[in-house]
Parts: structure tokens; C-alpha cells; sequence
């Protein structure tokens, strides 16, 4: 099984900070998702990158996977209390198609 | 459409006592898969099926069952449940795509704790 290492962990900021989540491995993914989870539902996916070196935007998420398709890096700009939540990579292994998830990091933005 | 469905939301077994966690999606997706979710361990393949009749193992498989008679649903058996399998437990379905990568749409959860 193909290891995702997420961190941090836990952050806990003031709105209108800026932040980064790193997803990182030893291994290469075929592809990489993010997905995010709010207490008492199931994870929701909010973007999957497929090439190396990919970035794509959701309004103030920016999404990057690493050149060689081992890491990848969620950047969220002016973060709101509305972002609060647990997001999780997600990689699909290059087997197959089966999801191997990072630990998550449990994001707190306080107003 | 309801999505992916699981029944029920909260369960509270004693050790050795045996239970099965229901799965319904209403979207034909012909993938389905089991995770359980612990603190600080992310979501952890248990078992996954591609189709009718087709299961297989994931990364946690010990101590549950699977099968998978309909495209619907695929429930998942404890057979003598332990204080370990105190988790929060989601199902997920999702249509086969070329080089994979698909969009896994996810339950609400069932959360199981064993005394």
C-alpha cells in the first residue's frame, strides 16, 4: 500500500489568513484528490489533479501536484469560517484505481 | 437521488455480537467500497467491489464481510464484533474512468462502538 503523509495536522487560524496543506509520499500516484469533511458526513470531493505540475483553482483554494506526481499542496487565501473543516488527500494508486487517503489535517478558522 | 445511503447512523454492540451495516446507492455506480475512519488515521480501505458479484480485500479486511448480490447495495458483516472495530465506518460509490481518478461519493457514515 502507497503511504500519503499529511501536515499539519491540526491549524487553527484568524480569518483572512492565509494557509498551506502538504500531501506528501515516496511513492507516484496516478492522480491526486482532495476532498473535504464536516463533522457528522461523509468526506466531498473538491478537486482531482492528474499531471505533474498541475495547479487548479476553486475560488480561493489552489491546488498543486508535485512535478513527479508524489505531493501535492492545498493553498487557501483570506480563509473563512465557512473553510472550517477536516480535508484529506487522496491518491489513486498507479495499479489501479483505489484511493489511498493521508491522515487529513483538521483546519479551525476563527472570525 | 438519494446518493449513497447507510443504515443505520449509530450502533452501540457488545463484544462477540455480530451486525451488518447497510450500504444502498442509487446512482448504478458499479464500484462500491467500505472505509472505516479513526482519529488521526484517516479513512482506511476495508473492502471494495467492482461490479455484481465481484469483492475484494482492502487494506483492514480482518474481522468483516462483504458481498455484493445487486448494483445497489453492498452491505458489510461484522461477525463478532471487538472493541478494536470502534470506528466511524462510510461507504462509497463511484463509476469506473479511465486511468482512475473518479469522483467517490461517500455516505453519512455509520458510527459503531463496541463495549
Amino acid at each position: 500500500t502507497q503511504l500519503l503523509e499529511q501536515s499539519p495536522q491540526f491549524l487553527s487560524i484568524q480569518e483572512g489568513e492565509n494557509l498551506t496543506v502538504y500531501c506528501n509520499s515516496s511513492s507516484v500516484f496516478s492522480s491526486l484528490q482532495w476532498y473535504r469533511q464536516e463533522p457528522g458526513e461523509g468526506p466531498v470531493l473538491l478537486v482531482t489533479v492528474v499531471t505533474g505540475g498541475e495547479v487548479k483553482k476553486l475560488k480561493r483554494l489552489t491546488f498543486q501536484f508535485g512535478d513527479a506526481r508524489k505531493d501535492s499542496s492545498l493553498h487557501i487565501t483570506a480563509a473563512q469560517p465557512g473553510d472550517t473543516g477536516l480535508y484529506l488527500c487522496a491518491g489513486v494508486e498507479t495499479s489501479g484505481s483505489r484511493l489511498t487517503f493521508g491522515e487529513g489535517t483538521q483546519l479551525t478558522v476563527n472570525p | 437521488n438519494a446518493g449513497v445511503t447507510q443504515t443505520p447512523k449509530f450502533q452501540v454492540l457488545k463484544t462477540g455480537q455480530s451486525m451488518t451495516l447497510q450500504c444502498a446507492q442509487d446512482m448504478n455506480h458499479e464500484y462500491m467500497s467500505w472505509y472505516r475512519q479513526d482519529p488521526g488515521m484517516g479513512l482506511r480501505l476495508i473492502h471494495y467491489s467492482v461490479g455484481a458479484g465481484i469483492t475484494d480485500q482492502g487494506e483492514v479486511p480482518n474481522g468483516y464481510n462483504v458481498s455484493r448480490s445487486t448494483t445497489e447495495d453492498f452491505p458489510l458483516r461484522l461477525l463478532s464484533a471487538a472493541p478494536s472495530q470502534t470506528s466511524v465506518y462510510f461507504c462509497a460509490s463511484s463509476r469506473p474512468r479511465s486511468g482512475g481518478g473518479e469522483t467517490q461519493y461517500f455516505g453519512p457514515g455509520t458510527r459503531l462502538l463496541v463495549l
